[in-house]
């Protein structure tokens, strides 16, 4: 069974730094494309960033370009997103989810999320 | 790209015929998922490639389109189905979902 687990998040002071980690199992980890979505309260989705299996390809948002970097542990099965200098909208549940062998693959698994609250 | 959705919501009865629609800025061939989230809960991949049914997704659901338009149907709305549905694209990147048409009960 394909378990996505994020862990990491919590209240933070805007500007300060929180890093996401997201722990995978039930797949070949490293076989595969991941990406992390976010969701603002009672808004929609929106991709934040991707990371190709072997790290050689990423991908950001531009709300949050030079901001976030997404990075990935293929030995230890888990995903990262290390968030600089946050700001009060990067405040959202954030999704930890599977991508597939190419950059056009769907997300067919995603974690339940981990709540980030960027306030004073 | 940017994505629309039209409706924005929808009200429905069980056993109705639902369609949702998607339009992309430019041309995104068949690079088009559709997924369902319900409250507190992650999304569920439903189609991908525009319309191909993911494992597991009632044939009740089928998805058409390609290049700017896209069309979700439900042909015969169930009790679960009521949720927001969102496309997304995966043409380019960055990756951009639609804003979400949420489907509630008449």
């Amino acid at each position: 069974e394909v378990q996505l687990v994020e862990s990491g998040g919590g209240l933070v002071q805007p500007g300060r730094s929180l890093r996401l980690s997201c722990a995978a199992s039930g797949f070949t980890f490293d076989d595969y494309a991941m990406h992390w979505v976010r969701q603002a309260p009672g808004k929609g989705l929106e991709w934040v960033s991707g990371i190709s299996w072997n790290s050689g390809s990423t991908g950001y948002a531009d709300s949050v370009k030079g901001r976030f970097t997404i990075s990935r542990d293929n030995a230890k099965n888990s995903l990262y997103l290390q968030m600089n200098s946050l700001r009060a909208e990067d405040t959202a549940l954030y999704y930890c989810a599977k991508g597939g062998d190419s950059s056009s693959s769907p997300f067919d698994y995603w974690g339940q999320g981990t709540l980030v609250t960027v306030s004073s | 790209i940017q994505l629309t959705q039209s409706p924005s919501f929808l009200s429905a009865s069980v056993g109705d015929r639902v369609t949702i629609t998607c339009r992309a800025s430019q041309g995104i061939s068949s690079y088009l998922a559709w997924y369902q989230q319900k409250p507190g809960k992650a999304p569920k991949l439903l189609i991908y490639a525009a319309s191909t049914l993911q494992s597991g997704v009632p044939s009740r659901f089928s998805g058409s389109g390609s290049g700017t338009e896209f069309t979700l149907t439900i042909s015969s709305l169930q009790p679960e189905d009521f949720a927001t549905y969102y496309c997304q694209q995966l043409n380019s990147y960055p990756v951009t979902f639609g804003p979400g048409t949420k489907v509630d009960i008449k």
